[in-house]
């Protein structure tokens, strides 16, 4: 039974640049939220995706976007990246849309320069 | 917005029992989450309460109080490799729930 998958592990991207992160679910998950990680922090909501569509957002700008596929696999954008995006990005899937029990994967070190 | 408060640092001896705290905001207050993080790793679930009182897996127990807006998780027979972050995490309620996590209590488990 698969967990949830991130890619890549790592990443670094110069000021400006824009950037995609990637999360397969837990199997007989349907439901996919983002979270921002910085050192020492607890995880940031981003956003969370759930049949395709985005249902809830944390504080964070429109350049920060994400989209669901069908077999419920999610995106990550971040466009116009500054040096305060460099953290790492978790997804955590769940069921039917819940919060409660979230399983997350190994995810993402973005740096940016 | 939410916020979650928690004690930045506990330090407990092999064997031990621990109590990690967590304090909530109550407005449109759901339940509460616990999750384990290594350093360099995930964080992995560990135990929810949606109700008052206390649930129990294992050598981990959590408990939750509405009335004090308040939970503790408590770790029991401590083990070196308990060493890591815990997080509290209230979910809240209005439509889809939103979840907000603590910053996280550094627990150093000493021989």
């Amino acid at each position: 039974d698969a967990g949830v998958t991130q890619s890549p592990t790592h990443l670094i991207k110069t000021r400006g640049q824009q950037v995609t992160l990637r999360c397969s679910p837990k199997s007989g998950h349907d439901t996919v939220s983002w979270y921002q990680q910085a050192l020492g922090q607890g995880p940031q909501f981003i956003f969370q995706y759930y049949e395709e569509e985005e249902r809830q957002r944390g504080n964070f700008p429109d350049r920060f976007s994400g989209h669901q596929f069908p077999n419920y696999s999610s995106e990550l954008n971040v466009n116009a990246l500054l040096l305060g995006d460099s953290a790492l990005y978790l997804c955590a899937s769940s069921f039917s849309a819940g919060v409660s029990e979230q399983y997350f994967g190994p995810g993402t070190r973005l740096t940016v320069t | 917005g939410q916020s979650l408060e928690q004690p930045s640092e506990v330090t407990a001896v092999e064997g031990a029992i621990v109590q990690i705290n967590c304090t909530y905001q109550t407005s449109g207050f759901y339940g509460l989450s616990w999750y384990q993080q290594h350093d360099g790793g995930a964080p992995t679930f560990l135990s929810y309460n949606g109700l008052d009182g206390l649930e129990e897996t294992g050598r981990f127990s959590s408990f939750l109080s509405r009335s004090d807006s308040y939970g503790y998780l408590l770790l029991q027979e401590l083990q070196m490799k308990d060493s890591a972050s815990y997080f509290c995490a209230a979910s809240y309620s209005g439509g889809y729930q939103k979840v907000t996590f603590g910053t996280g209590t550094k627990l150093q488990v000493i021989p």
